[in-house]
């Protein structure tokens, strides 16, 4: 199985800050990577795929990248609706996994 | 709009058995994957099953593999999961979440249905 591990596990970032989350595969995933964001008692919504690709409604100040086998979340200014736990996930083969999250608060 | 919206939660016993539905809408079902995925108190996210669109390609996490077996209706709509040998480590939110074809990333989710196994 590709194991995924994301660092950090908790984020505490100030508003207009800039926000960096990182997810490392265990093996090449090519840009089968997608990230969401799970706000409180809601379940996961969906924010990148394809490792760079913005999904539907979200909001420019999100962005993904990749280096080789690292993957990362970058907020640009972080506002408070961005608090929440964000995950990552590889789209590359079953068995899917995501990463083990981090979650984000305010400063 | 698309709504996926699971059903058949509750408290069980160890050893016990429980089956989950998820009713899907605002979609073409049967031209989709579907999956489970269960989050425990606390927890991260955890993949569990999925099915393709005709039911061909099943796949199950090694967690629930032998005890788990996911199944959909195309008519009605509806995906399964039918939980047999439960464990207290099966104590979950499971949610139902639609595989999107071209980049196979989750892109509806369900509110979820919760399951406590517990004596």
């Amino acid at each position: 199985d590709i194991q995924m591990t994301q660092s950090p596990a908790s984020l505490s970032a100030s508003l207009e800050e800039i926000v960096t989350i990182t997810c490392q595969a265990s093996q090449d995933i090519g840009n089968w990577l997608a990230w969401y964001q799970q706000k409180p008692g809601k379940s996961p919504q969906l924010l990148i795929y394809g490792a760079t690709s913005l999904a539907d409604g979200v909001p420019s100040r999100f962005s993904g990248s990749r280096s080789g086998t690292q993957y990362s979340l970058k907020i640009s200014r972080l506002q408070v609706e961005d608090i929440g736990i964000y995950y990552c996930q590889q789209a590359s083969s079953a068995p899917w996994t995501f990463g083990g999250g981090t979650k984000l608060e305010l400063k | 709009e698309v709504q996926l919206v699971e059903s058949g939660g509750g408290l069980v016993q160890p050893g016990r058995s429980l089956k989950l539905s998820c009713v899907a809408s605002g979609f073409t079902f049967s031209n989709y994957g579907m999956n489970w995925i269960r989050q425990a108190p606390g927890k991260g996210l955890e993949w569990v099953a999925y099915i393709s669109s005709g039911s061909s390609y099943i796949y199950y996490a090694e967690t629930v593999k032998g005890r788990f077996t996911i199944s959909r209706d195309n008519a009605k709509n509806t995906l399964y999961l039918q939980m047999t040998s439960l464990r207290s480590e099966d104590t979950a939110l499971y949610y139902c979440a639609r595989l999107e074809p071209r980049y196979w990333y989750f892109d509806f989710w369900g509110p979820g249905t919760m399951v406590t196994v517990s004596s």
